[in-house]
């Protein structure tokens, strides 16, 4: 069974820090995807990283995919109140379901003006 | 506005009722999935359907069943409710079988079970 554990599980910050997310597996995954999901909305695709060791940017987020294709992070550079919301890594790769994306767990991330 | 639309938005229903949740994919797009979101246990994977076929199925109780059809709507029926079936559900649409580009998520269907 693929894991996905995310790490921390909340995160309360002041606006303008840096913070960084954490996704593990012991799986190695064919891409991995980072979601935002706010309250009473469904998740947001933010980026998809697919090669190992691939860096990609979106303004002041920044995603990494580990070498071995099992991990990610996420960094957030001068976290801003909009920031705030759960964010979720999800692996694309075959389980016992199919071909398919296993979610973590998800971080709930709380920035404070 | 994700281009996935999910109805109804919420719905309080009580125990051993049946109900049925709809989902119109993104134009374009073959795949539909369903997802149950839970405080405890996250986003967990129900089913899949693929141009009206199903695809992949996860831990979706046999009292749940759900179908595509020809315009490529999906609907979710839940069955004998119990409490614990409160939850979120999501559908999600991508325009191919596999996961590698992404899902676009509608806004969800609240379900309270009481």
């Amino acid at each position: 069974t693929q894991l996905l554990e995310q790490s921390p599980q909340f995160l309360s910050i002041q606006e303008g820090e840096n913070l960084t997310v954490y996704c593990n597996s012991s799986s190695v995954f064919s891409s991995l995807q980072w979601y935002r999901q706010e309250p009473g909305e469904g998740p947001v695709l933010l980026v998809t990283v697919v090669t190992g060791g691939e860096v990609k940017k979106l303004k002041r987020l920044t995603f990494q995919f580990g070498d071995a294709r099992k991990d990610s992070s996420l960094h957030i550079t001068a976290a801003q109140t909009g920031d705030t919301g759960l964010y979720l890594c999800a692996g694309a790769g075959y389980n016992n379901a199919g071909n398919m994306l296993t979610f973590g767990g998800g971080t709930r991330l709380m920035v404070k003006p | 506005d994700s281009g996935v639309t999910q109805t109804p938005k919420h719905l309080i229903t009580a125990t051993g009722q049946r109900v049925t949740l709809r989902c119109s994919p993104r134009s374009g797009d073959l795949s539909v999935y369903w997802y149950q979101q839970s405080l405890d246990q996250g986003l967990q994977f129900l089913i899949q359907y693929y141009n009206g076929e199903e695809r992949a199925k996860g831990n979706i109780l046999e009292r749940f069943s759900a179908q595509q059809f020809p315009d490529l709507h999906s609907e979710l029926n839940l069955s004998s409710l119990e409490l614990g079936d409160s939850a979120l559900y999501f559908c999600a649409s991508s325009v191919e079988g596999g996961p590698n580009y992404g899902y676009t998520f509608g806004s969800g269907t609240r379900l309270t079970v009481v």
